[in-house]
Parts: C-alpha cells; sequence; structure tokens
C-alpha cells in the first residue's frame, strides 16, 4: 500500500544546532507540502514543492529550507533551531491533477528545541 | 487577508447529533475540506465540497454555501471514537488549503 512516512518521529536538539527531518512518500504525488503545527494554530505551511527541483516558500518559511532531488522525498532542514521552532511536523502529499487534491500526511514529528 | 473560523470546542453526547461549523474568507475558491484528527494523530482526509449543497457520507455530511462564505459538517449517530478535533480548510486560487485552527469535539456517555 502506498504511504507517507517521516523520520525521526520524536527529536530533542539544542537551540543552534542544525536538524533535517526527512518524508518520504510512495504514492507517486508530486505535490508535497510541509506543515507545522502548534496549539491555537491551524496547520501552517513552511514549504512546498509540486515537482523535482520545484521549491516554494509558504507562510512560515524563515529558518527553514528543504530540497526536491526526487519525487518521494522533500526533506526538511532547520538551519539553526530555535526554540520558537519546537512544534509538532506535518508532512503531506497529493495529487497534481484530476482533483479534489486531497492531501495524505504523514503521521508527524514532534520536535523539541532546548 | 485569508481566515477561516470554526469553532474552538465542542461537547457532545453519544447517539446524538453534533453541526460544526466553518465560515471562511479566502482569496478565491477551488474546494472546500474536512478533516479528522485523533490526538497525537495525523489529520486524514473526511469530506470535500466544491459545488452548494449537502454530500452524505455514511454517519457525516458536509455542507457548503459558496455565497455566505459557509460550511459544516454533521455528525450522526455520534460514538466515542468520534471524539477528535475536526478541521476545516479551503483551497484558495493558487491551489493553496488555508487551514481552520479546528475544533475539538468531545463526546460524552
Amino acid at each position: 500500500d502506498a504511504e507517507i512516512t517521516q523520520s525521526p518521529r520524536h527529536k530533542i536538539t539544542e537551540t543552534g544546532r542544525q536538524v533535517t527531518l526527512a518524508c518520504h512518500q510512495t504514492w507517486n504525488h508530486n505535490n508535497m507540502f510541509w506543515y507545522r503545527q502548534d496549539l491555537g494554530h491551524g496547520l501552517r505551511l513552511i514549504h512546498y514543492s509540486y515537482g523535482v527541483q520545484d521549491t516554494n516558500k509558504g507562510e512560515v518559511s524563515d529558518g527553514y529550507s528543504v530540497s526536491r532531488s526526487n519525487t518521494e522525498d522533500l526533506p526538511l532542514t532547520l538551519e539553526s533551531a530555535a526554540s520558537s521552532q519546537t512544534s509538532v511536523y506535518f508532512c503531506a502529499s497529493s495529487e497534481t491533477s484530476g482533483g479534489p487534491y486531497e492531501q495524505y500526511f504523514g503521521p508527524g514529528t514532534r520536535l523539541t528545541v532546548t | 487577508g485569508q481566515n477561516i473560523d470554526q469553532p474552538t470546542e465542542m461537547t457532545a453526547t453519544e447517539g446524538a447529533i453534533v453541526q460544526i461549523n466553518c465560515t471562511y474568507q479566502t482569496s478565491g475558491f477551488n474546494g472546500l475540506f474536512w478533516y479528522q484528527q485523533h490526538a497525537g494523530e495525523a489529520p486524514t482526509f473526511l469530506s470535500y465540497n466544491v459545488l452548494d449543497g449537502l454530500e452524505e457520507k455514511g454517519r457525516f455530511s458536509s455542507f457548503l454555501s459558496r455565497s455566505k462564505g459557509y460550511s459544516y459538517l454533521l455528525l450522526k449517530e455520534l460514538q466515542m471514537k468520534d471524539s477528535a478535533s475536526y478541521l476545516c480548510a479551503v483551497l484558495d486560487s493558487n491551489y493553496q488549503l488555508i487551514w481552520g485552527a479546528g475544533t475539538k469535539l468531545i463526546i460524552k456517555p
């Protein structure tokens, strides 16, 4: 069965360190997204990609970067982790055409920055 | 700006019916989604509306009025497993999903 996986599921890191969160999907979707979810906020878009070599900034992209070298993977890098980046991070993917473009989510990564 | 409003929390009784409302103001509209999210888990897709009216899927129904910028999710015959957060999201003119903060539904026996 097709799926979307994230690793690690839990991560504790120190302020200032670089952290990379992995996302891998076997849906063969062109569209991939990274969100963060915090109490009292809806899902907020960090970065997204519509295909290989394509990346775009979302609503809360400062301090984050992504790269898309193949269809299956969209790793998210926190260049210098800050306590404000403590959050739950979700990766999602969706089809490109035919609608309704529903997004399939990975299980999430809980990141704590100390 | 873009805005999606839904109640923060609702309580209902097992076996009853509950309606969760969502109002939106977005730049363009290409459909409205409802997702369910159990605590500590990922959101999962429930329904999609792009035309006005009611879409029924088992115990769950979703309604859309584009002229009013309004949708609701109707849950019938509530079960304890329906205790979760329900997220409303609108696909805007750029095909980006704009998310509400979610409604936490508490089911009491």
